[in-house]
C-alpha cells in the first residue's frame, strides 16, 4: 500500500464549479501538508502549505487537513479554465527540509470554458 | 530570482549513450533535490543534498545513474549507459534548510531511444 493515496483522475467540470480534490495517507507522523499544482510541460509549484489540522485559506483556494481520518482536501471555489493543470499532494513528518516530502501521483483537472 | 534552472530542456539520445542533465539551484538554498516522474510513478526522489553532500541516494535506481554538486550553485545527474526506460521527465528542486516547499525547476524531457 502506498504511504499517500491520490486518485489521478482525470477529472473534468465546468468554468464556475467548485472543485475538490482529495488525498489520504497511512503515516500518521505526517504533521506538514502541501498542495502543489503542475500545468503541462512545467514543473509542479507549491500552492498551498499547512501544518496539522485545520483550514487555510487563499482566494479561491481552501486547503483542509484532518489527522483523525488521515484525510487532506483542496477546494477551488468559482474554477476557471486557468485552474487546468495537474495538482499534487505532499505530506512530511517535520518542517525542515531534510524532512523527506511524500507526494501523491497527482490528479489532473480540466476546467471547460 | 529566476528560479531553479534546468538544462537542456529536451534531451532525445540513443540507448548506450552518456546523458549529463543540469541544474542551477535558487541562491541561498541549502537542499538540492533530484526527481524523475513518470505517468506510472509520478514524483520519485533520486538523491538529494545538504549544503553539497550528497545526504541520500536509495533512491539511485541503479549504478548507471550517478550524481555531483560541485559547488553551491550546480548540480549534475548523469546516466550512463543510457536505457529506453529511463525516459521520463527528471526535476530539480531545491529548498532551506527551514522549509516551507520545494521550489522546482522546468524539468528535462529525456527520451532514450
Amino acid at each position: 500500500q502506498k504511504e499517500v493515496e491520490q486518485d489521478p483522475g482525470p477529472l473534468s467540470v465546468p468554468e464556475g464549479a467548485i472543485v475538490s480534490l482529495n488525498c489520504t495517507y497511512s503515516n500518521s507522523a505526517f504533521q506538514y501538508f502541501m498542495w502543489y499544482r503542475q500545468y503541462s510541460r512545467k514543473g509542479p509549484e507549491l500552492l498551498m502549505y499547512t501544518y496539522s489540522s485545520g483550514n487555510k485559506e487563499d482566494g479561491r483556494f481552501t486547503a483542509q487537513v484532518d489527522k483523525s481520518s488521515k484525510y487532506i482536501s483542496l477546494f477551488i471555489r468559482e474554477s476557471q479554465h486557468s485552474d487546468s493543470a495537474t495538482y499534487i499532494c505532499a505530506m512530511s513528518e517535520e518542517e525542515t527540509s531534510g524532512s523527506r516530502l511524500t507526494f501523491g501521483e497527482g490528479t489532473q483537472l480540466t476546467v471547460n470554458p | 530570482d529566476a528560479g531553479v534552472i534546468q538544462s537542456p530542456r529536451h534531451e532525445v539520445t540513443e540507448m548506450g549513450q552518456e546523458v549529463t542533465l543540469r541544474c542551477k539551484p535558487i541562491s541561498g538554498h541549502d537542499y538540492l533535490f533530484w526527481y524523475r516522474q513518470t505517468m506510472m510513478r509520478g514524483l520519485e526522489l533520486l538523491i538529494y543534498f545538504n549544503n553539497n553532500v550528497p545526504i541520500d541516494d536509495s533512491g539511485m535506481p541503479e549504478d548507471r545513474f550517478s550524481a555531483k554538486m560541485p559547488n553551491a550553485s550546480f548540480s549534475t545527474l548523469k546516466i550512463q549507459p543510457s536505457e529506453p526506460r529511463d525516459s521520463a521527465v527528471y526535476f530539480c528542486a531545491s529548498s532551506l534548510l527551514t522549509g516551507g516547499g520545494y521550489t522546482f525547476g522546468s524539468g528535462t524531457r529525456l527520451t532514450v531511444v
